[in-house]
């Protein structure tokens, strides 16, 4: 069975400071795996995406990394904003079909 | 580019009454486009694959009577929620394929029941 694991669930974290969230995933045969960002109360936002042979992507303070061998992934948020505030959840798409398989979601707070 | 609307982003209604929600892609066609629900505090779950012109492909434990899917253009999809109860008080998010592996989400429904 597909499954996307995230952790942790929650996290909170002072502004400025980094963090790591971390996924781990069963999906076969690997395509892509993807981290959104999900502000309260709005729909999923691209942050990065990687495949098979990627093992790093960054966007801005993002920076995303994957071990196919593994089936691990993590994104690092550096010098976090409050408005870094959100749920950000691991998508990871297999090769065959459109269906995605989501993780729960790790809910940052970055307090002032 | 790659724009997914959706409207309305909020709506209310009483029991029993049928509502329907709309997901435009604004730049791009979109032969596919998907419909989730989302609980608070969980992750997406899909309810049903959107094909332009063909009947909508609903997952498991989805009734197709109650969540009515019509994608009659290569921009629109429409989900009307039919007899709406409190328990289909939720968040909906649909999003549209501009390529085979890219799925581009709307910014969501938020639907209350009374």
């Amino acid at each position: 069975k597909n499954q996307v694991e995230q952790s942790p669930q929650s996290l909170i974290i002072l502004e400025g400071k980094n963090c790591t969230l971390q996924c781990n995933y069963t999906v076969s045969p690997f395509s892509n795996l993807r981290w959104y960002k999900q502000d309260t109360g709005r729909g999923p936002v691209s942050l990065t995406i990687m495949t098979f042979s990627e093992n790093t992507k960054s966007n801005g303070r993002y920076t995303a990394t994957l071990d196919a061998d593994t089936k691990q992934s993590s994104l690092h948020i550096t010098a976090s904003q409050l408005s870094d505030s959100a749920s950000y959840i691991c998508v990871v798409s297999a090769i065959t079909g459109y269906a995605l398989n989501f993780g729960k979601g790790t809910s940052l707070l970055v307090t002032p | 580019g790659a724009v997914v609307s959706q409207h309305p982003s909020w709506v209310i209604c009483k029991s029993g009454t049928s509502v329907k929600i709309e997901c435009r892609s604004l730049d791009f066609q979109a032969t596919t486009m998907f419909w989730y629900r989302q609980f608070p505090k969980q992750s997406l779950m899909l309810m049903a694959t959107s094909n332009e012109g063909s009947k909508a492909t609903y997952e498991q434990g989805v009734e197709k009577d109650k969540f009515l899917i019509n994608h009659a253009s290569l921009t629109l999809s429409t989900l009307t929620v039919t007899s709406a109860h409190p328990e289909d008080s939720s968040f909906y998010i649909c999003s549209a394929i501009l390529r085979t592996d890219t799925q581009y989400f709307g910014p969501g429904t938020r639907l209350t029941v009374l």
